[in-house]
């Protein structure tokens, strides 16, 4: 069974701090991909990587930055947080299959992250 | 830009009543369509999906999905619902339009009545 695990699962920081959130997948997934959760808004892309050291921005990039050095591992920073990227934090994963992303992806727990 | 709708944010159901949850999407081109769910405490799990063939889709639980496509649709439905199912269902589609990213519905929270 695909484990896809993230780091933390509560995470408290202040503002202007730099926060490391961390995603490690264990089944050699292609694609990874960072989404936040917000009540009403469902699950919104931040970045995803096809690659090792290739990444896109999604729907929402600002204020964001991920690197993936390594195939299973795919981080998000925010450089310096602010109180409105409070929020649940997923990481998903998914093998690719001919065009990026149309296979289902397979998400870890989440990160509860509060910016104080 | 591409858009996917769920008309109902919170459903409260009695056991054994029957359950459908809308699902609508705003672009066109090839997709790719999703249910996932999340149950209290859990991640998210693949629910079904729908890639191409007969648009009325099985999936795990007892659940199922029918896409059409003219009406840019991929409903949600179960004929009776258990205390289980309490959980938030998000719907999902990849469009070729759409630069090949999973895009996320807002969800749709339903609490079961035992």
């Amino acid at each position: 069974d695909v484990k896809v695990t993230q780091s933390s699962r509560y995470l408290v920081k202040r503002t202007g701090e730099k926060v490391f959130l961390e995603c490690v997948q264990d089944m050699d997934h292609e694609n990874m991909f960072w989404y936040r959760q917000d009540p009403g808004l469902g699950l919104r892309l931040i970045y995803f990587s096809y690659d090792v050291k290739m990444k896109e921005k999604g729907d929402i990039p600002e204020g964001y930055s991920v690197s993936r050095e390594k195939k299973e591992r795919f981080s998000l920073i925010l450089e310096s947080a602010s109180t409105n990227q409070t929020s649940m934090y997923l990481c998903a994963s998914s093998l690719s299959r001919g065009g990026r992303g149309h296979q289902p992806q397979h998400f870890g727990d989440g990160t509860r992250l509060s910016i104080l | 830009a591409q858009s996917v709708s769920q008309h109902n944010h919170h459903v409260i159901l009695s056991e054994a009543a029957s359950l459908e949850l809308g699902c609508n999407y705003s672009y066109g081109g090839t997709v790719n369509l999703f249910w996932y769910v999340q149950y209290p405490g859990q991640h998210l799990q693949l629910l079904l999906k729908y890639f191409s063939g007969d648009p009325l889709v099985k999936g795990i639980k007892g659940f199922e999905a029918e896409f059409i496509k003219s009406k840019f649709s991929f409903n949600l439905r179960k004929p009776s619902v258990q205390w289980s199912d309490t959980a938030e269902y998000f719907c999902a589609v990849i469009s070729n339009n759409a630069g090949n990213m999973l895009t996320f519905g807002g969800g749709t929270r339903l609490m079961v009545k035992p």
